[in-house]
């Protein structure tokens, strides 16, 4: 399967807990967006990262939400000390880096995050 | 709000109806685009249409850009009871972040 691979799928996690969400780009694609999703409502747009840079992380709450792209292996969304609102859809989304403000982004099956 | 705003929220077709789905933005853009999402599952992308373009193509796809009314449409002719989704245009301005709309719901009966 050569399309945006996120894991896992479900993810169940109590308060105060850390989440933990990867996710492995299309191949050749060297830009990474990630997106939550809360019910009934559209994409927020969340951080952009391209390899071992973080690009533009205006999306992303200031505490407890860090993001990374190494230069080897999948993208990771951490979420420390989680509470229920975090619980969401997560979705990551990656692009070829030629011209990337002008392509579509192809995007994973999301990660459903819900907190106890 | 910089978010499209898509127009209906919700939209009950029978198959072999066209469905037409609105979305307007009060910003500049670069591009506009439109994705379907079927439930539990990720955003695919439909139509990519930059903001020099007026028009595009693709299949049963027909999507409209009016920069001065700061509107896009998308047409989708004969449906489908696989059409059944929720459709989301995306702005993108002058970064790679994509701006989403709430959606439209589409439900296809048949």
């Amino acid at each position: 399967n050569a399309g945006v691979m996120q894991n896992p799928r479900h993810l169940v996690r109590r308060r105060g807990q850390e989440a933990r969400l990867r996710c492995s780009p299309m191949k050749g694609h060297s830009h990474v967006y990630w997106y939550r999703q809360l019910p009934e409502e559209g994409l927020k747009f969340m951080v952009y990262l391209q390899k071992e840079n973080i690009i533009d992380e205006s999306g992303m709450p200031k505490e407890r939400f860090s993001a990374e792209f190494p230069k080897e292996g999948p993208s990771i969304l951490r979420i420390q000390q989680v509470v229920r609102g975090d619980s969401a859809a997560y979705f990551c989304a990656s692009s070829p880096e030629w011209r990337s403000g002008n392509q579509p982004q192809h995007f994973g099956d999301g990660t459903r995050l819900s907190i106890l | 709000s910089q978010q499209g705003e898509e127009d209906p929220q919700a939209l009950s077709i029978q198959e072999g109806e066209n469905a037409t789905m609105n979305c307007s933005y009060k910003t500049s853009i670069n591009n506009l685009q439109w994705y379907r999402q079927n439930s539990g599952r990720g955003l695919v992308h439909l139509i990519l249409i930059r903001s020099n373009e007026r028009e595009k193509h693709s299949g049963r796809l027909r999507v409209t850009l009016d920069t001065s009314k700061k509107s896009s449409s998308l047409l989708i002719t004969a449906s489908r009871a696989a059409d059944t989704a929720s459709y989301f245009c995306a702005l993108n301005q002058a970064g790679t972040a994509l701006i989403f709309g709430k959606g439209t719901t589409l439900s296809v009966s048949s």
